[in-house]
């Protein structure tokens, strides 16, 4: 079925260094990508999107990778900070209507400081 | 801009009681979802409104699960009988285009 999943349940980084979280999507008809943030006892918070029609992203401090070829999704923080402590979930969007959102199981990030 | 609210923040029942939870989107959003978010796991829909009609109601457990939207606005959701594996996080979330915007949840234990 439906599924998108990620490569690490955890990751652990030092405070300054630059994180990549992984995704790996199954629904090669997904047209639209979200990574969302959530903090605890909080919901889920928009970070990034990217369409299939591009390659590459970017925000502050983040940026966001599509490689279509291999259905695989990353995020990068630049210079992560503690506040960047969260559990993060890459999302797709398939392409048949009604704004349908799957998300993976989350990848929670650790900062040492 | 005020975001989505819920209520309550925690709820703790045993099984084979009912719970209900409260949901007030964004102003002006059309379209509000509920998810389930078991402990480790990513949000797992469980229905979606487009103002009060459903548009997605595929992965709820309709023999214990209700919801209804009934003005377009606020929303509940309700549990009957609840069983332990309902024990969950319900996140409610609502949107104007792809991007959905949560509530902080009700945290559900079911002993």
């Amino acid at each position: 079925g439906e599924s998108v999943g990620l490569h690490l349940p955890t990751l652990s980084v030092q405070e300054g260094d630059n994180s990549i979280i992984n995704c790996a999507y199954s629904n090669s008809a997904s047209d639209y990508f979200i990574w969302y943030k959530q903090e605890s006892g909080k919901g889920p918070q928009f970070i990034i999107d990217i369409r299939s029609n591009m390659d590459k992203r970017q925000g502050q401090r983040v940026t966001v990778l599509l490689n279509k070829t291999v259905k695989h999704l990353s995020l990068q923080i630049a210079a992560t900070q503690p506040g960047d402590s969260a559990v993060y979930f890459c999302a797709e969007i398939p392409n048949t209507g009604g704004f349908k959102t799957i998300f993976g199981a989350g990848t929670r990030l650790f900062v040492k400081a | 801009e005020a975001g989505v609210a819920q209520s309550p923040r925690y709820k703790i029942i045993e099984k084979r009681q009912s719970v209900a939870f409260w949901c007030n989107p964004i102003s002006g959003h059309a379209t509000l979802y509920w998810y389930q978010q078991i402990l480790g796991q990513g949000p797992k829909l469980l229905i979606q409104f487009q103002n009060n009609g459903v548009v997605d109601d595929s992965q709820l457990p309709k023999d214990r699960f209700s919801a209804e939207r009934l003005k377009g606005v606020d929303s509940t959701l309700k549990i009957q009988p609840a069983k332990l594996e309902d024990s969950a996080v319900y996140l409610c979330a609502s949107s104007q285009g792809q991007k959905l915007f949560f509530g902080s949840g009700t945290q559900l234990s079911v002993l």
